[in-house]
């Protein structure tokens, strides 16, 4: 089983709708989610992350988090063509040293006009 | 200059050449990191320093040899490598006391003849 699970997609979602991204993880001990945003050819960039269960909103952007289903999603309410990307999720396993955090392979989210 | 910088942002190498990536971190973070990224692959976490000390080396090929000579700047030095290292080469840099948000070089496009 891999650490981080993400469905690789595509994910195509007409403009306007709400973007749902998925990803579980297999530390049960896990603290620290994220999700980054990774457009074609350039570096991941940060767009959320989240500690505590439940939801945490910013902008069109919430990250929901669930621990005892080991389950953290991404929702983008009011898709825009520059939402289309790869979105990562990544996890800072309970036994990890340092600082690593675990990425999982993203989601190619295609938003169509 | 703010953020995370890389140098070069393409090099071209042939098997034999020796070279060196560049990494500075604007953000006072302490933790520093190099990941490769590959076609559609997930991002592999390299090296991590803490504190400028090397706390993690995930299995990477001697080839590959990093150094961090103070909490702003990183450096992986490259020497005899395979065109199976051609990849994005991404240097992230956190901050170990907080959230352990990552935050992204643009990253270093290396192709190996």
């Amino acid at each position: 089983q891999k650490e981080v699970e993400q469905n690789s997609g595509p994910l195509s979602v007409p403009e306007g709708a709400i973007a749902s991204l998925n990803c579980t993880y297999s530390d049960r001990g896990s603290q620290s989610f994220f999700w980054y945003r990774q457009y074609s050819g350039k570096s991941p960039e940060l767009i959320m992350f989240i500690y505590s269960n439940g939801d945490k909103e910013d902008g069109r952007f919430t990250a929901q988090l669930n621990k005892a289903s080991q389950y953290v999603s991404l929702l983008i309410r009011d898709s825009q063509p520059s939402d289309s990307a790869t979105y990562l999720c990544a996890v800072s396993p309970a036994h990890s040293s340092a600082s690593k955090i675990i990425f999982g392979s993203g989601t190619r989210l295609s938003i169509r006009p | 200059e703010t953020g995370v910088t890389q140098t070069p942002r393409h090099l071209v190498m042939g098997m034999t050449n020796k070279k060196s990536l560049k990494c500075e971190q604007h953000l006072g973070h302490n933790a520093m990191y190099w990941y490769k990224q590959s076609a559609k692959k997930p991002l592999e976490l390299m090296f991590v320093y803490s504190l400028e000390e090397r706390v993690e080396n995930n299995s990477v090929p001697s080839r590959f040899s990093p150094e961090c000579p103070n909490s702003s700047h990183l450096f992986l030095h490259l020497h005899t490598l395979q065109p199976e290292d051609s990849a994005l080469y991404l240097c992230a840099s956190s901050q170990l006391q907080g959230g352990n948000e990552q935050f992204f070089g643009p990253g270093t496009r290396l192709t190996v003849l």
